[in-house]
């Protein structure tokens, strides 16, 4: 079966250094991955996708992802925070072999210190 | 640009009444899902839809039921709402065929409390 594992609730760093939000995966298949971002108040936004045609993977807002077959990876990173980049980050799976179903990660909230 | 409209962004309700919650999108997508949002908990699947009148239970079903009559309109219905459903509710649509760009796109949620 499917799963997702967001290895940090929380992860705080300042700004204008480098985020790294960690996503372990489970999947028996070549799986489809993402990235959503939930602003307070906010719906979610898909911040970027994996669907097997790159490993590296560029997002919006100066976010990346690389998927790691070998480690079950996909991590987020972006190579300097900004104060806008605090919201509540979700690594998601997509469940082949049917529905497209979404799994979802328990959220890493992201806070950006001046 | 792809739209969720979620009928309501508040409501208050009170035990034991029948909640009707509201998704419609417009891209033409055959799924459709409901998740409820808990702190800690991340995203839980209640239940989603591949066709119209087809439905399939998510990952926590108890207590929900849902309707789709068209393909555009997913509804969630709380038969008898208690307290521990107060959450926030969030609607999504994708493309069924995975090749065909199946990100899910998402409304902006119903925040839900039962008193």
């Amino acid at each position: 079966a499917q799963s997702v594992t967001q290895l940090d609730s929380h992860v705080s760093v300042s700004e204008g250094t480098p985020v790294l939000l960690r996503c372990n995966y489970s999947s028996s298949y070549s799986p489809s991955l993402f990235w959503y971002v939930q602003h307070p108040n906010k719906g979610l936004q898909l911040l970027l996708k994996y669907t097997s045609a790159a490993t590296l993977v560029k997002g919006i807002n100066g976010f990346e992802a690389e998927f790691k077959k070998s480690e079950t990876s996909f991590h987020l990173t972006k190579p300097s925070a900004h104060m806008s980049d605090a919201a509540e980050y979700f690594c998601v799976v997509s469940v082949t072999g049917g529905y497209n179903k979404l799994i979802f990660g328990a959220g890493t909230r992201l806070a950006v210190h001046p | 640009d792809v739209k969720v409209t979620q009928s309501s962004r508040y409501l208050v309700k009170r035990t034991g009444e029948k909640v009707f919650l509201e998704c419609v999108q417009d891209m033409d997508h055959e799924n459709m899902f409901w998740y409820r949002q808990d702190p800690g908990l991340g995203l839980r699947l209640i239940y989603f839809s591949y066709d119209v009148k087809m439905k399939e239970k998510g990952d926590i079903p108890e207590g929900y039921s849902v309707s789709r009559e068209k393909k555009e309109r997913f509804s969630l219905i709380l038969e008898s709402a208690s307290t521990n459903q107060t959450s926030m509710y969030l609607c999504a649509s994708s493309f069924l065929q995975r090749d065909l760009n199946t990100e899910a796109f998402f409304g902006q949620g119903t925040r839900l409390t039962v008193v």
